[in-house]
């Protein structure tokens, strides 16, 4: 299994641009979460998905973040517009179930908003 | 609502020594699952252990080992002889059983360093 595959792995874009982190889980997992970690806030939960519908999205810090999963092996979080304070570690996790075998993670992706 | 407090914010230990990495939880719910992680210096979040709320049994696997405590809401890691490797930010986590079940909430992780 070639685990939770988050694309691309560092971002670097300027202030007022759109941004879009991808995120391709593992197969057969039916739970799918945003984290971001930043120095200030540490690993925050933005938003997570069961079975491709959004469930919890009260993470997510403004209307300027929105995420989609049109399937069940790919998942977007878009940034529109981007923001220096957006500068941050995003992380995708999958899961077979609500999390109580612990997440599997992808190694980030690495934003930076100039 | 949960909390997951590390109060360690870094340690630094010369190599062989032991160290342990405290990890106190908040949780008004009675089923929980608690967790460690470690993220390495690449950056990825590497999943160590989980323990449920029902399960006190204390865990070793090689030079890492878990004291997991309800009655002080702690669950406590222990690295043997540590070394070079062992380098790293670790964090506990804790997921409740109740309404926000399946929401991992992190504590803000131990930087350890460990000095050949």
């Amino acid at each position: 299994d070639a685990g939770v595959i988050q694309s691309p792995r560092h971002e670097v874009t300027e202030m007022g641009q759109e941004v879009t982190l991808r995120c391709k889980p593992i197969s057969g997992h039916d739970y799918l979460f945003w984290y971001r970690q930043t120095m200030m806030r540490g690993l925050e939960l933005l938003i997570y998905f069961n079975n491709n519908v959004p469930i919890d999205d009260s993470g997510m810090p403004e209307d300027r973040f929105s995420a989609k999963m049109p399937n069940a092996s790919f998942s977007t979080l878009k940034i529109q517009p981007s923001e220096p304070r957006d500068s941050a570690v995003y992380f995708c996790a999958s899961s077979p179930d609500r999390g109580r075998y612990g997440y599997t993670f992808g190694s980030g992706t690495r934003l930076t908003v100039v | 609502a949960q909390k997951v407090t590390q109060a360690q914010t870094e340690i630094s230990v010369v190599e062989k020594e032991d160290v342990t990495l405290d990890c106190v939880y908040e949780t008004r719910d009675t089923t929980y699952y608690l967790f460690w992680y470690k993220q390495p210096p690449s950056g990825e979040l590497v999943f160590l252990i989980r323990r449920n709320s029902f399960d006190e049994q204390n865990e070793i696997s090689g030079r890492y080992s878990w004291n997991f405590q309800k009655s002080t809401s702690s669950f406590n890691f222990t690295i043997t002889a540590s070394q070079v490797v062992d380098s790293a930010v670790y964090f506990c986590a804790l997921i409740p059983g109740g309404t926000s079940y399946g929401k991992l909430t992190f504590g803000q992780g131990t930087i350890l360093t460990v000095h050949p």
